[in-house]
């Protein structure tokens, strides 16, 4: 069964620092994998998704996320955090069920961005 | 944005009462899903509908069923709602979502729910 872990339920940088939020996934089949950004009281939005090709994926904002198969691996990256991203993340990964795709979702990470 | 929309956005009710979500979409998307957003557990997933009719239970599922009568429309109802069903309900909507592939859902703003 696929799931995913996100390490850190919340993270603290300051503005122009980088950001790193951790997700590993396990899965038993290559995976499709998404990062969301979720600002207060809305629905999420996705930032970048991976599913087969380039290990390192561009998303919106600045963001970036690198496919590691042999560490399980796909966090979150942006060289500098502005005080706009201070948001909760999500990384899923998606599972196959009874035919039809589905996405498991890690706890999140909230960012927290300070000046 | 996607054109997802659900109602009601806030709702408090009484425990043992009936309660129907509804998510409406204008993007004619075959896949529609039913989320909870829980403090500590993300996003879990409750219902989902691969096509008119045709639905399928997540993770969750318990004390929930769903109804999509119509491509637009896809209802959560709770049959007689729990205190523990307190929460906030997300409906996504995606494109693809068959075998083998998996297109990026897109999610309605959310409906709080508060049962006392």
């Amino acid at each position: 069964a696929q799931s995913v872990t996100q390490l850190g339920s919340h993270v603290s940088v300051s503005e122009g620092a980088l950001v790193l939020l951790r997700c590993n996934y396990s899965s038993s089949v290559p995976p499709y994998l998404f990062w969301y950004v979720q600002y207060p009281n809305q629905g999420l939005q996705l930032l970048l998704k991976y599913t087969t090709g380039a290990t390192l994926v561009k998303g919106i904002n600045g963001f970036e996320a690198e496919f590691k198969k042999s560490e399980t691996s796909f966090h979150l990256t942006k060289p500098s955090a502005h005080m706009s991203d201070a948001a909760e993340y999500f990384c899923a990964v998606a599972l196959m069920n009874s035919g039809y795709s589905t996405l498991t979702f890690g706890k999140g990470t909230m960012l927290l961005v300070s000046p | 944005d996607a054109g997802i929309t659900q109602s009601p956005r806030h709702k408090v009710t009484e425990t043992g009462t009936p309660v129907t979500l509804r998510c409406h979409q204008t993007e004619n998307h075959r896949y529609m899903y039913w989320y909870r957003q829980d403090p500590g557990h993300g996003l879990r997933l409750i219902h989902y509908s691969y096509g008119v009719k045709d639905t399928d239970k997540g993770e969750v599922s318990d004390g929930y069923s769903v109804s999509r009568s119509k491509t637009e429309d896809f209802l959560l109802t709770l049959e007689s709602a729990t205190s523990s069903q307190t929460s906030v309900y997300f409906c996504a909507i995606s494109e693809q979502g068959g075998l083998g592939s998996m297109d990026e859902q897109y999610f309605g703003p959310g409906t709080r729910l508060t049962v006392t």
